[in-house]
């Protein structure tokens, strides 16, 4: 059975550009979370989505935006790239929407922005 | 603030001994404690968690302990193996809220 898939694996962007990475959460789990990890730090959390809706946001800008679909995957959106949001972006996906055991993750997107 | 620490960024054990990874947290309405361990190139991996309302849960060589009043959990790696060399994540949740990690803590198990 197929984990947490997330697309692409690396990216490479511009200053000032546009990006949209992608997340399909395990077969059956209708939550999806989003966090950035930078390098020598623990992931920070961006966004939970849970049926389709926002049910938490984390401490970043608006330039940051997501959504679920209705087979419950998901995408996350960076407008107007800068440099520090060069990171690990992680997908989670859990059963229920507040799952004790623990989120299933994702190997991330690795985005570099130039 | 960071609401879930663990102070020691790097630990070197030798296979075959214990390590012991510390976690200490700030937010008394955390009710869940949970450790992660990541590869390189790998997304976090559930390792093992333990509810507020116990001091300890094991499952095989990992064991989690809770001390509530000092607000610090450790993690229990016994026997250490080669292959435990990771990051290892400390991270906590209340029942309806995300999940915060801290910063992580590099363990090297020397063959």
């Amino acid at each position: 059975d197929a984990g947490v898939t997330q697309s692409p694996t690396h990216l490479i962007k511009t200053r000032g550009q546009q990006v949209t990475l992608r997340c399909s959460p395990i077969s059956g789990h209708k939550s999806v979370s989003w966090y950035q990890q930078v390098l020598g730090q623990g992931p920070q959390f961006i966004f939970q989505y849970y049926e389709k809706e926002e049910r938490g946001r984390g401490n970043f800008p608006d330039r940051f935006s997501a959504r679920q679909f209705p087979n419950y995957s998901s995408e996350l959106n960076v407008n107007a790239l800068l440099l520090g949001d060069s990171a690990l972006y992680l997908c989670a996906s859990s059963l229920g929407e507040t799952d004790s055991y623990g989120y299933t993750f994702g190997s991330g997107t690795r985005l570099t922005v130039v | 603030d960071q609401q879930v620490k663990q102070n020691s960024p790097s630990l070197s054990v030798q296979e075959g001994r214990i390590s012991i990874l510390n976690c200490d947290y700030t937010n008394s309405m955390f009710d869940y404690f949970l450790w992660y361990k990541k590869y390189p190139a790998e997304g976090p991996t559930f390792l093992i968690s333990i509810s507020s309302i116990k001091d300890k849960n094991e499952d095989g060589r990992f064991t989690v302990f809770l001390n509530k009043s000092a607000k610090h959990l450790s993690l229990h790696i016994v026997p250490s193996q080669p292959g435990d060399s990771a990051v290892y994540f400390c991270a906590a949740k209340t029942s309806y809220d995300k999940v915060i990690f801290g910063p992580g803590t590099s363990l090297s198990v020397i063959p």
